[in-house]
C-alpha cells in the first residue's frame, strides 16, 4: 500500500511569507501528527489531529497552525516566516491507539531566506 | 513532563561487532517506548516498541531492545553490525497512563531523544 506522502519535498521562502505543507497518511490511518526537525532542537512535536480535530499541541507559537480533512489528509501552515523556521517538517500517521507506531513521510524541507 | 535522553551523539562500531545505542527515559506513568531509524534525507522508520510484557523486544533488521524499569532504560542492540546500519537512531517515549486515546488528553505526542549517529566501519 502507498506510504505517507508529503508535498512539497523542498521549498524556499523569504522572511514574512507564509507556507502551507500537505500530508496524506496511509489509507486507514486516521491520526496525523506533525514534527519539526532541526539540527539544534532535534524532533519537536507540533500537533496531532484525529477526525478533523486537533487532539494535542506542542509548544509552538500561534504562527503554526494545522487542519485535517475528512479524508484524513492534513495541512500545516506557518505564517510570517522567520529564519528559525527553516527545518525539515515531518508528518506521521497512526492507525490506532497510543500503543501504535507512527508511519512517517519523507518530509518537507523548508528554507527561509 | 516526559523526557528521553540519548547520552551519545555518535557511536562507532566495527562491522561484525555487537552494537548498543543507549536510551533512558522519564515519565510519570507507564512508558510506551519506541525506536526509530532515519537515513539521510528520509523520514523516520519504525524499528520496535515496548508496551508491556517481555522486557526483551525484537524488531526489524535484527535489532532488539531491552526494557529495564529499575534503570529506566531502553537500550537498542544488535549482535552483529552491518555497514548498512549506519544511520541516525531515535528513542521515543509516550506516557501510557494518559487519558484514552482520542479523548484529547494524554501526553503531547511522542517525545523523542536528540538522536544518536551510528557509524559502522567496514
Amino acid at each position: 500500500k502507498a506510504g505517507v506522502t508529503q508535498t512539497p519535498r523542498y521549498l524556499i521562502k523569504t522572511r514574512g511569507q507564509q507556507v502551507t505543507l500537505s500530508c496524506s497518511p496511509i489509507s486507514g490511518h486516521r491520526s496525523v501528527s506533525w514534527y519539526q526537525q532541526t539540527p539544534g532542537q532535534g524532533l519537536q512535536f507540533l500537533f496531532e489531529y484525529f477526525s478533523e480535530t486537533q487532539r494535542n499541541k506542542g509548544n509552538f507559537p500561534g504562527r503554526f497552525s494545522g487542519r485535517q480533512f475528512s479524508n484524513s489528509r492534513s495541512e500545516m501552515n506557518v505564517s510570517t516566516l522567520e529564519l528559525g523556521d527553516s527545518a525539515l517538517y515531518l508528518c506521521a500517521g497512526r492507525q490506532g491507539p497510543s500503543t501504535g507506531e507512527l508511519f512517517f513521510g519523507e518530509g518537507s524541507r523548508l528554507t527561509v531566506l | 513532563a516526559q523526557s528521553v535522553a540519548q547520552p551519545e551523539d555518535q557511536v562507532n562500531v566495527a562491522e561484525g561487532n555487537p552494537l548498543t545505542v543507549k536510551c533512558t527515559y522519564s515519565v510519570s506513568g507507564n512508558p510506551y517506548l519506541f525506536w526509530y531509524v532515519q537515513y539521510p534525507n528520509r523520514g523516520l522508520q519504525f524499528l520496535l516498541k515496548y508496551i508491556t510484557g517481555d522486557n526483551l523486544v525484537k524488531g526489524s533488521y535484527g535489532f532488539e531492545a531491552e526494557f529495564n524499569k529499575s534503570q529506566t532504560s531502553f537500550h537498542l542492540k544488535k549482535p552483529s553490525a552491518l555497514v548498512s546500519d549506519s544511520a541516525l537512531y531515535f528513542c521515543a517515549v509516550r506516557d501510557g497512563s494518559g487519558l484514552p486515546w482520542g479523548s484529547g488528553g494524554g501526553a503531547d505526542g511522542l517525545t523523542f531523544g536528540k538522536g544518536t549517529h551510528l557509524i559502522i566501519q567496514p
